[in-house]
């Protein structure tokens, strides 16, 4: 089956850790993104990436990185320093013409202890 | 830049018509989107109109566009209790960028 999945689900981490979550596509999309997603305040872009190995950064890059070595392959790394990294996180994927939808992952739900 | 903006909640009940507004701020995107989001999942695209449209209809989905305001909406038919979720507008400009979501609330 074609589809975009990110992994884990659930994830905890401790203060001062990095932490890389993982998204994956196998619909040959050029095009992938990161979004934090807090209550009440929507999608919020935070890296995105329309070509293997060249990646932008969002409105609120600040604490995360991430790499486009595959095409298929558009991992998030969240570092220690972002101070507030509790949050669901998204993963999309789309071509590259702007009548296509974005297919989203299931989510990660990251939790700092 | 661009900025998308909805209204954050909205509670029907069973059977009438919900309408969920957005307003945007950059007219370049050639298509604008909604999505839906059930509880801790993911988006999935519902429907979309091309810029150039006034409505666009599917089924119990309404689409209007009003470019002179800036101003998109979304009206549910007929709205069912599965149909509460929340409800994303976005546009694409460079990158997709979204609403912070409305939460519609079904009630009997």
């Amino acid at each position: 089956d074609g589809g975009i999945t990110q992994s884990p689900k659930y994830l905890f981490r401790k203060e001062g850790q990095n932490v890389t979550l993982s998204c994956e596509q196998n619909l040959n999309h050029d095009a992938m993104y990161w979004y934090r997603q807090d209550p009440g305040q929507g999608l919020r872009l935070i890296y995105y990436s329309q070509i293997v190995n060249d990646f932008q950064k969002g409105d609120i890059a600040e604490g995360y990185s991430v790499s486009r070595e595959k095409k298929e392959s558009f991992p998030l790394t969240v570092t220690s320093a972002q101070k507030n990294p509790t949050a669901f996180y998204l993963c999309a994927s789309s071509s590259s013409g702007e009548d296509t939808e974005a297919f989203f992952g299931q989510g990660t739900r990251l939790t700092v202890v | 830049g661009e900025d998308v903006e909805q209204s954050l909640f909205l509670s029907v009940r069973e059977g009438d018509s919900s309408v969920i507004n957005c307003t945007y701020t950059d007219s370049s995107s050639t298509y604008l989107y909604w999505y839906k989001q059930e509880p801790g999942a993911g988006l999935q695209l519902l429907t979309y109109i091309f810029s150039n449209m006034d409505m666009k209809q599917d089924q119990r989905l309404t689409v209007l566009l009003n470019k002179k305001d800036k101003h998109l909406s979304l009206r549910i038919a007929d709205t069912q209790t599965g149909d509460s979720a929340i409800y994303f507008c976005a546009g694409r400009y460079n990158k997709l960028i979204f609403g912070a979501g409305t939460r519609l609330a079904v009630h009997p």
